[in-house]
């Protein structure tokens, strides 16, 4: 199995905040990091969270880290139609990143 | 330039035909990786280069498949005897050292083999 775990499909009303969440396995993780993908278009970093960090905010953004139970979660505020994507989370132990499959969110209006 | 560059942005190419990737990194950054994206799947790691030390090949999936990378610049993706399965994205992305950095994406290289 994979080493980064996330559901395929979220889908929420405009407006609503949605929550992304991502398992890991490798307690080692130095940086976990999220990634947008929009159609047609290339990987955008938008947000990382060092190991020793329990929360990270960013405007409309907010990354929590349990490091007990190996779980990341990216939280969305106010959702808009713009934000429909693919959110990869990864986790960096040191070489290459290890990305889980994406988890597509669909926002309706 | 300001980002990671990555040429050509879309390829066709005939079954059998071989076909190179090409990948600017952002200056300075010592490290490169390259990735594959296949229609509706996640991110696949091929290969990444640190430095001077030797590569990281773990991830390419087969001997058709080959990466250089002159110095700490400019890295070639090479496909030999392409296979329809090796349509893809193929990403690149760099990062100012490997180990906690953060790493930056290119556009991605869409390589469609008819």
């Amino acid at each position: 199995g994979e080493d980064v775990e996330q559901s395929l499909f979220l889908s929420v009303r405009e407006g609503d905040s949605s929550v992304i969440n991502c398992t890991y396995t490798d307690s080692s993780s130095t940086y976990l990091y999220w990634y947008k993908q929009e159609p047609g278009a290339g990987l955008q970093l938008l947000t990382y969270i060092f190991s020793n960090m329990d929360m990270k905010q960013d405007q409309r953004l907010t990354v929590l880290l349990n490091k007990k139970d190996k779980h990341l979660s990216l939280r969305i505020a106010d959702t808009q139609t713009g934000d429909s994507a693919i959110y990869f989370c990864a986790e960096s132990i040191g070489r290459a990143l290890t990305f889980g499959s994406g988890t597509r969110l669909q926002v309706q209006p | 330039g300001a980002g990671v560059s990555q040429s050509p942005s879309n390829k066709v190419t005939e079954k059998g035909k071989d076909v190179e990737l090409r990948c600017d990194p952002i200056s300075g950054h010592t490290a490169l990786y390259w990735y594959r994206q296949r229609l509706g799947q996640g991110l696949e790691f091929l290969i990444y280069f640190q430095g001077n030390s030797a590569p990281d090949k773990s991830g390419l999936p087969s001997d058709r498949f080959s990466a250089e990378r002159t110095g700490e610049s400019v890295s070639t993706l090479t496909i030999q005897r392409t296979q329809q399965e090796d349509s893809a994205v193929y990403l690149c992305a760099s990062s100012l050292a490997g180990q906690g950095s953060t790493i930056y994406f290119g556009e991605g290289s869409w390589l469609t083999v008819v």
